[in-house]
């Protein structure tokens, strides 16, 4: 069975720019959870999606967005792109929302110039 | 909001130590989970713990979750190169409904 993908691995985008990120779940998994990676702030919760409704929200500002498909592939967006945004993004997927088990894609490393 | 102590931060072993480290949290959970990150990698879930005081091993690794529901361990015996990297917990509360919670992370070197 396929695991977690996000494309894509590697972004380079400049301050005021918007990104759009994707993330494929393992098949049959429904819920996809966004987390963002810093060194200094470790693992950051963006949002969790289920059945296309986002379910959880982190506290990060509005600029960050996401939504979920029927397929259960998911997007984030970031607008208006500050250096500080700059960091890991994973994706999580789950089988369903009970399950606290979540399994990774590799992520996508943002640098923001 | 709810926070994870993890510890220690970082750690220097001999190849062939056994490894401990834990995870402290301020309010209960139902579910801890243990996850190891390589470099330019996402973490990858290593043992899952459903309920108090289950004891949990995967291969050379061992978790508890602890009887007060606020903490959990992992033990790695026996350490080899590839043991190598940051190991993180994560916690999720009460109802499925809340996000997993992840402790800052144990970053592991191994000394040949």
């Amino acid at each position: 069975k396929a695991g977690v993908t996000q494309t894509p691995r590697y972004l380079i985008k400049t301050r005021g720019q918007q990104v759009t990120l994707s993330c494929s779940p393992i098949s049959g998994h429904r819920s996809v959870s966004w987390y963002q990676q810093t060194p200094g702030q470790g693992l950051q919760f963006l949002f969790e999606y289920f059945s296309e409704t986002q379910r959880n929200k982190g506290n990060f500002p509005g600029r960050f967005s996401g939504r979920q498909f029927s397929n259960s592939r998911s997007e984030m967006n970031v607008s208006t792109l500050e250096l500080g945004d700059s960091a890991l993004y994973l994706c999580a997927s789950s089988w369903d929302r009970v399950s606290g088990e979540q399994f990774f894609g590799p992520g996508t490393r943002l640098t923001v110039l | 909001g709810q926070q994870l102590n993890q510890s220690p931060q970082s750690m220097f072993i001999q190849e062939g130590e056994d490894v401990s480290m834990n995870c402290t949290s301020s309010s209960i959970f139902n579910t801890w989970l243990w996850y190891k990150q390589d470099p330019g990698e996402g973490p990858v879930l290593l043992i899952a713990l459903y309920k108090a005081g289950e004891l949990t091993s995967n291969g050379r690794l061992t978790a508890q979750f602890g009887i007060t529901r606020k903490d959990s361990f992992l033990n790695i015996s026996a350490s080899i190169p590839s043991d190598v990297g940051i190991y993180f917990c994560a916690g999720q509360g009460n109802s499925g409904n809340t996000p997993l919670v992840f402790g800052k992370g144990t970053r592991l070197s191994v000394i040949a």
